[in-house]
């Protein structure tokens, strides 16, 4: 299994309060990702990492921020939770060259109540 | 807009039954081709990449094709271990965005 360990693995937490997943890798990864998995959506992407405080959006990243202040550590951020941020988080990291594929962690399954 | 589209949502298949998965995709300028597997509550899990047109990949009972606009993942006398989502991804440009579809998840009953 690739070095990708999400914490926490479960969480609940009520609406309006801050909430931080973490992402931590071993494989020294340059590329670090987010997504959101909620039915008959897929995965959708909310925000990457290119290196070390090297940040940019993906296509939901309204009301999440992230922050790489480590090569092995992505951390996502709900500053103020809502209950549509009620979802299975995903991450995952991928080397440097162009044709490597992506790895996944295990997922956090977080309920906004 | 760069989409993926997966069909169908839903395939039921008898122990043994060949059948294939559909990834179709519109996309600015591919860059690859991704298939994974998911099992129910864990991570997907990386099954194949395609690069161009006319390659294709095999793993045990599976195998990925692709063409200019679709992949397929064919699915040769398939066991109940099989049952799963299966997921498709794309990467376009010079992006390392990957763009994912729905899924399709596949039951095989025995």
């Amino acid at each position: 299994d690739a070095g990708i360990t999400q914490s926490p693995r479960h969480k609940v937490t009520e609406t309006g309060t801050p909430v931080t997943l973490r992402c931590h890798q071993t494989e020294n990864h340059r590329y670090m990702y987010w997504y959101r998995q909620d039915p008959g959506h897929g995965l959708r992407l909310i925000h990457y990492s290119y290196g070390v405080k090297d940040t940019d959006k993906g296509e939901v990243s309204d009301g999440y921020s992230v922050s790489r202040s480590k090569t092995e550590d992505f951390l996502l951020t709900l500053e103020s939770a809502t209950s549509s941020q009620t979802s299975v988080y995903f991450c995952a990291i991928k080397g440097d060259s162009l044709n490597t594929e992506a790895f996944f962690g295990q997922g956090t399954r977080l309920t906004v109540v | 807009e760069d989409q993926v589209t997966q069909s169908p949502e839903a395939l039921r298949l008898q122990e043994g039954e060949s059948s294939s998965l559909n990834c179709s995709y519109t996309v600015s300028g591919l860059r690859g081709l991704f298939w994974y597997r998911q099992d129910p509550g864990k991570g997907p899990e990386f099954l194949f990449t395609l690069y161009s047109a006319g390659e294709e990949k095999e793993k045990e009972r599976l195998k990925a094709t692709l063409t200019k606009k679709e992949s397929f993942l064919h699915i040769t006398a398939p066991k109940p271990e099989d049952s799963a989502t299966y997921l498709c991804a794309v990467r376009v440009d010079s992006s390392y965005k990957l763009i994912f579809g729905s899924g399709t998840r596949l039951l095989v009953r025995p």
